[in-house]
């Protein structure tokens, strides 16, 4: 069945990076994209940002821009997302979720991944 | 960026009663507008899309209108299951995309 496995949680101390990794299996990558959402505890979801499985086009959201990265290995059907110079408040799930391919063929996020807590914490 | 604002923050449900939940859209989204079910310490799950289009596997009960900028979901008759928190979601193929969610509705027993 289509799947998105996350990596595991992670420690790191403020101004570090981290980077998530999601395993897609079950469906053809390349016709699909991956969104990154966030939930910081007790807290909404955040949209951070897509990729395209297909051409590893990108859209961040403002918030994001100039400290995330959001990549694709379509040899392995994996996306990352890496996070730079982290803050106390980066504390979250990281979560990746199924989308669209294009950004011009609207979907929603059909499938997710488990999430994988992140704490940034000196 | 478009704002997408829910109401109410909380909403309490005497089993068996309905639950009409509200999303709006600072712009037009035309029908782009899902909504999602997250329960404690789980991944969100996709309910409807389409703005009206159930989900594969999601019951009856759930029904979503609206188009534009102004959006409803509907649970009949809740079930126990159903007490949750419930996302909206703008996935307007905007360029650049910007898809933003909603602050979310807490769906509490009465």
């Amino acid at each position: 069945q289509d799947q998105l496995v996350q990596s595991g949680g992670e420690v790191k101390r403020p101004g570090a990076s981290v980077k998530v990794s999601c395993k897609a299996s079950g469906y053809k990558f390349t016709n699909y994209g991956i969104n990154w959402v966030r939930q910081a505890p007790g807290q909404g979801l955040e949209w951070m940002g897509w990729i395209s499985g297909y051409n590893d086009n990108t859209n961040y959201a403002q918030n994001f821009q100039g400290r995330v990265t959001m990549t694709t290995d379509t040899s392995t059907t994996t996306a990352y997302m890496e996070l730079r110079s982290l803050r106390s408040d980066d504390t979250a799930v990281y979560y990746c979720a199924r989308g669209p391919r294009s950004v011009v063929l609207p979907a929603p996020s059909d499938l997710w991944g488990q999430g994988t807590l992140v704490t940034v914490s000196s | 960026e478009i704002v997408t604002t829910q109401s109410p923050v909380t909403l309490s449900v005497s089993p068996g009663e309905s639950a009409t939940l509200s999303c709006r859209a600072s712009e037009s989204v035309t029908n782009n507008l899902a909504w999602y079910q997250q329960k404690p310490g789980q991944a969100p799950r996709l309910l409807i899309y389409g703005a009206s289009t159930r989900a594969t596997g999601i019951p009856a009960r759930f029904s979503g209108s609206g188009s534009g900028t102004e959006f409803t979901l509907t649970i009949s008759s809740l079930q126990s299951e159903d007490f949750a928190i419930y996302y909206c979601q703008q996935y307007h193929n905007w360029s650049p995309a910007k898809w933003t969610f909603g602050q979310g509705t807490r769906v509490e027993i009465k």
